[in-house]
């Protein structure tokens, strides 16, 4: 069984801190990982993708990959209220492939 | 900026009767996937749907469940029966058919089913 696991939190930091949210997955034949944000009630949206080791890194947000240890992880600088949400980490096993979930760690900002 | 539009955004509904929820991808869009959410719980995987057929579907994905894209435009999830664990949100969500982006989905707003 294919699993993405993520602590549930909440992760709770003060605004302006960063926010540092992790990700381990099961099967190192994973290719693609993503990082979804999903506010409350709403719908998951996508904020980064990253296919090959190492960091990404787009505006306050930074994805880093790596396969050897099978861990993800979302740096958010910067950290503002607006980013308070639940943050969902997603693997594709194959090209085509299914996203797969974790169950999304909680993150709240304090002003 | 172009969206997965879905409805109803809320239905309730009597066990055992039958519900068709609706979706309307991004009209370039190749690759049509519906997934559910139970409250608190993960989002999870039902089906996927490409060129007219499905490609892959989850274990959740039993005989109650079907899909269609009847018209080119509309992509539909039907569940013949519903059930009590049946209460759930369900997304649609779609993408384009570039390589590259295999998990990069775009997600309706989400259809909220109460089944009493």
């Amino acid at each position: 069984q294919k699993e993405v696991e993520q602590n549930s939190g909440p992760l709770s930091v003060p605004e302006g801190a960063i926010a540092s949210l992790n990700c381990t997955y099961s099967d190192r034949g994973s290719q693609s990982f993503f990082w979804y944000r999903q506010y409350s009630g709403k719908s998951p949206e996508l904020i980064m993708s990253i296919y090959s080791n190492g960091d990404k890194e787009d505006g306050r947000f930074t994805a880093q990959l790596n396969k050897a240890s099978q861990y993800v992880s979302l740096l958010i600088r910067d950290s503002q209220p607006s980013d308070s949400a639940t943050y969902l980490c997603a693997v594709t096993y194959n090209q085509g492939g299914k996203l797969i979930f974790g169950q999304g760690t909680e993150l709240s900002v304090k002003p | 900026e172009p969206e997965v539009t879905q409805t109803p955004s809320h239905q309730v509904t009597q066990m055992g009767q039958e519900v068709i929820l609706r979706c309307v991808p991004i009209s370039n869009h190749l690759y049509f996937y519906w997934y559910r959410q139970i409250l608190g719980q993960k989002v999870e995987f039902l089906v996927s749907f490409y060129n007219n057929e499905i490609s892959e579907k989850s274990e959740i994905f039993d005989d109650q469940f079907s899909v269609e894209r009847p018209d080119g435009s509309n992509f539909t999830l039907k569940i013949r029966s519903t059930k009590l664990e049946d209460s759930a949100m369900y997304f649609c969500a779609s993408r384009s058919g570039a390589m590259r982006n295999t998990g990069e989905l775009f997600f309706g707003e989400g259809s909220r089913l109460t089944v009493l």
